[in-house]
Order: C-alpha cells, then sequence, then structure tokens
C-alpha cells in the first residue's frame, strides 16, 4: 500500500484562525478522501477531494468552511476556516485506487489532531 | 440511506480470551465490507476486508465472514493479546458511492 503522510501532526489554534492540513502520498492515486473524526466518535466523511477540479461535499460541509485542494495525483490539502472549539477534531485524509492495488479500499493517513481554544 | 452498527463497547478481555465484536449493516446495494483499527495515538489501519458474500477476511489471527443473509460481518479472533488493545471500526463501501461508512468504534481493553 502507499505511504500517506500529514502535515501537520497536531496544533493548537485560537478561534477564528485557519488552518491548512497538508496529505502527501508517495504515488499516484485515483482518488483522495478528507474525513473528521470528533473526540470519542467515529469518522464522518468531509468530501472527496477532485484533482483537477472542486470537491465534492458531504452534507453537512460547505466550501467556504472546509476549502479543499488537490493540484495532482499525489497531494491535496484541507482549510479548516474561521475556527471555532467544535472544530476540535481528528482530520483524516485517505486514498484509493493506489497503482498496482485494488481499488474499493482505502488507506488512511496518520491524521492530524486539531484543538481550537 | 447506508449504515453501519456495532456492539457498544467498551469491551474488557482478559489475554488469551475468545474475541467478538458484532457489526450489522444496512445497504441498498452490494457494498464491500471492512474492519479497521485504531491503536492509541495513531491514524487508521485497514484489518481486513470481504467484497462479496461468504467471503471471510482474515488477518493478524482476526477473521469476519461476510454473511448477506443476516447483513452482518462480525470481527473475531480466538486467542487475544494486550496489544489488541486499541479502537476497532467496521465499515462498508458502496461502489458505487466509492466512500466509506463508519460504524461508531468499539473500544478494546486486554489485560494481561
Amino acid at each position: 500500500s502507499a505511504v500517506i503522510s500529514q502535515k501537520p501532526s497536531r496544533d493548537i489554534c485560537q478561534r477564528g484562525t485557519s488552518l491548512t492540513i497538508q496529505c502527501q502520498v508517495d504515488s499516484q492515486v485515483t482518488m483522495m478522501f478528507w474525513y473528521r473524526q470528533q473526540p470519542g466518535q467515529s469518522l464522518t466523511l468531509i468530501a472527496t477531494a477532485n484533482q483537477g477540479s472542486e470537491a465534492t461535499y458531504e452534507s453537512g460541509f460547505v466550501i467556504d468552511k472546509f476549502p479543499i485542494s488537490r493540484p495532482n495525483l499525489t497531494f491535496s490539502t484541507l482549510t479548516v476556516s474561521n475556527m471555532s472549539p467544535e472544530d476540535s477534531s481528528i482530520y483524516l485524509c485517505s486514498v484509493d485506487g493506489v497503482a498496482g492495488t485494488s481499488t474499493d479500499t482505502q488507506y488512511f493517513g496518520p491524521g492530524t489532531r486539531l484543538t481550537v481554544l | 440511506g447506508d449504515s453501519v452498527t456495532q456492539m457498544e463497547g467498551p469491551v474488557t478481555l482478559s489475554e488469551e480470551a475468545f474475541l467478538t465484536i458484532n457489526c450489522t449493516y444496512t445497504a441498498t446495494g452490494y457494498p464491500s465490507l471492512f474492519w479497521y483499527v485504531q491503536y492509541p495515538g495513531e491514524g487508521l489501519q485497514l484489518l481486513l476486508k470481504a467484497t462479496k458474500a461468504d467471503d471471510k477476511g482474515s488477518n493478524k489471527g482476526f477473521e469476519a465472514t461476510y454473511r448477506k443473509e443476516t447483513t452482518s460481518f462480525h470481527l473475531e479472533k480466538g486467542s487475544v493479546q494486550v496489544s489488541d488493545s486499541a479502537v476497532y471500526f467496521c465499515a462498508l463501501s458502496d461502489q458505487g458511492a466509492q466512500k466509506l461508512v463508519f460504524g461508531q468504534g468499539t473500544r478494546l481493553t486486554i489485560n494481561p
């Protein structure tokens, strides 16, 4: 499977500010996704990052709050905008369609643990 | 919509005990089914998967069988170790949607 890295691994931010999280994969992938894991909760899909076009957002998530970029097949960013304490979560990227592996299987990065004060 | 329901935790067992974590699903199509594991302070790791009815996924001594008639994908291990302590997530993927739907997670603690 691919090696997936995220930056930063954790951060503590002030309310009202924004944070951009990076996801880097060591090989080209077809699909990239962003998930949120609120404290003690399961994972919820935020959006699918589409290469060269606007991301596809799930119900309850909007582009103004979570802008996403995907400039190529190995890299994506998620920005958490105008943060509030309710945004404190672990944000994880995942990938599918890694060259040489089966599709319909997602592999996850290590996550970014965000705390908003 | 699609959904996954896991047995509620936390689950605490002694080392070498038998483990079962129940998982049932609701889906309109024919999903693939997964178990992911999250060790303390880490991201999710794929533990095993099954893509069609009666398939058995297995890895690291864990097994789960895709039961279409009972819409279940229960995770089992014959003899757990302290190192198995983690949170376990059952998930499904509707191939058409290409996204994962997760259960609520089950925290497992194994005592020596």
